[in-house]
C-alpha cells in the first residue's frame, strides 16, 4: 500500500512555463513533507519543505501549496528550466521519527 | 562544510556474497539512515541509528545490519547477496531529534549483484 501517492508519473514542460507535481498521503500523523530533487546517478538533494500549520511555502522558484483537510500537497516550478530536469520526489514523515515516506517519483523534462 | 560522503561509489557482487557500504554524515549531524532505491522507484527506509543506537528498522529481511561508530560514520552490511538487492544505497544524515528535521543525502552507492 502506497502511503504516500504521487502524480503524474512523468512530465514534460515547455521553458518558462509552471511545472505542477501532486501528492496525497493517507497518514494524518505525518507532520513534516519535504520535497527532494534526484538527478540520474546522484542522491536526492533537498529542495524545500513545508509543515501542516503552514498552507504555503515559496522559495526562489519553488513553492509548496499544502492542504490539510484534502492530505494533498504540491509542488510549483515557476519559470521552469531546462536545468530543472530531473525527478522529483516527495515524502513525508512522523514526529521525531526520521523515517521518510516516499512517493514514485515524477522524471520532469523541461523543452528548451 | 563536506557534504555525506559515501564509499565505494560503485561495486560488483556475485550472489551469496556479502557486502560492506560505508557513509560518514556532515559534520554535527548524529544520525544516520539508510535508504534503498531500485531504479525508477522512491528510496524504501531500512536502518536509522542515532548516537550508536538503532532508532528504526524498514521491512527488510535480517540478511541487512548496520551499525554506527563513534564518530557517527556508519557501515551498511548485507550478507548472501540476491540479484534482487542490486540497487543504489543511499545515506541521510540529520540532527538530532531536537534538531532539524530535514536530511541530507549522499550520492549513493551503486551495487550491482551478478
Amino acid at each position: 500500500q502506497q502511503q504516500v501517492k504521487q502524480s503524474p508519473q512523468s512530465l514534460i514542460v515547455q521553458k518558462g512555463g509552471i511545472s505542477i507535481i501532486n501528492c496525497a498521503y493517507e497518514n494524518t500523523a505525518f507532520d513534516y513533507f519535504p520535497w527532494y530533487q534526484q538527478f540520474p546517478g546522484k542522491g536526492p538533494a533537498l529542495l524545500i519543505a513545508i509543515r501542516p500549520d503552514v498552507s504555503e511555502k515559496k522559495e526562489g522558484r519553488f513553492t509548496i501549496s499544502f492542504n490539510k483537510s484534502a492530505k494533498q500537497f504540491s509542488l510549483h516550478i515557476m519559470d521552469s528550466q531546462p536545468g530543472d530536469s530531473a525527478t522529483y520526489f516527495c515524502a513525508a514523515s512522523t514526529g521525531n521519527n526520521r523515517k521518510l515516506i516516499w512517493g514514485l517519483g515524477t522524471s520532469l523534462a523541461v523543452n528548451p | 562544510d563536506a557534504g555525506v560522503t559515501q564509499s565505494p561509489t560503485h561495486l560488483i557482487k556475485t550472489r551469496g556474497q556479502h557486502v560492506t557500504l560505508r557513509c560518514s554524515p556532515i559534520s554535527g549531524h548524529k544520525s544516520v539512515s539508510w535508504y534503498q532505491q531500485v531504479l525508477g522507484q522512491g528510496p524504501q527506509f531500512i536502518f536509522q541509528y542515532y548516537e550508536k543506537e538503532e532508532r528504526g528498522r524498514g521491512n527488510f529481511p535480517d540478511r541487512f545490519s548496520a551499525r554506527q561508530f563513534p564518530n557517527y560514520s556508519s557501515e551498511l552490511n548485507v550478507n548472501a547477496l540476491l540479484l534482487g538487492d542490486s540497487a543504489l544505497y543511499l545515506c541521510a544524515s540529520s540532527l538530532d531529534p531536537a534538531g532539524g528535521r530535514e536530511q541530507f543525502f549522499g550520492p549513493g552507492t551503486r551495487l550491482t549483484v551478478l
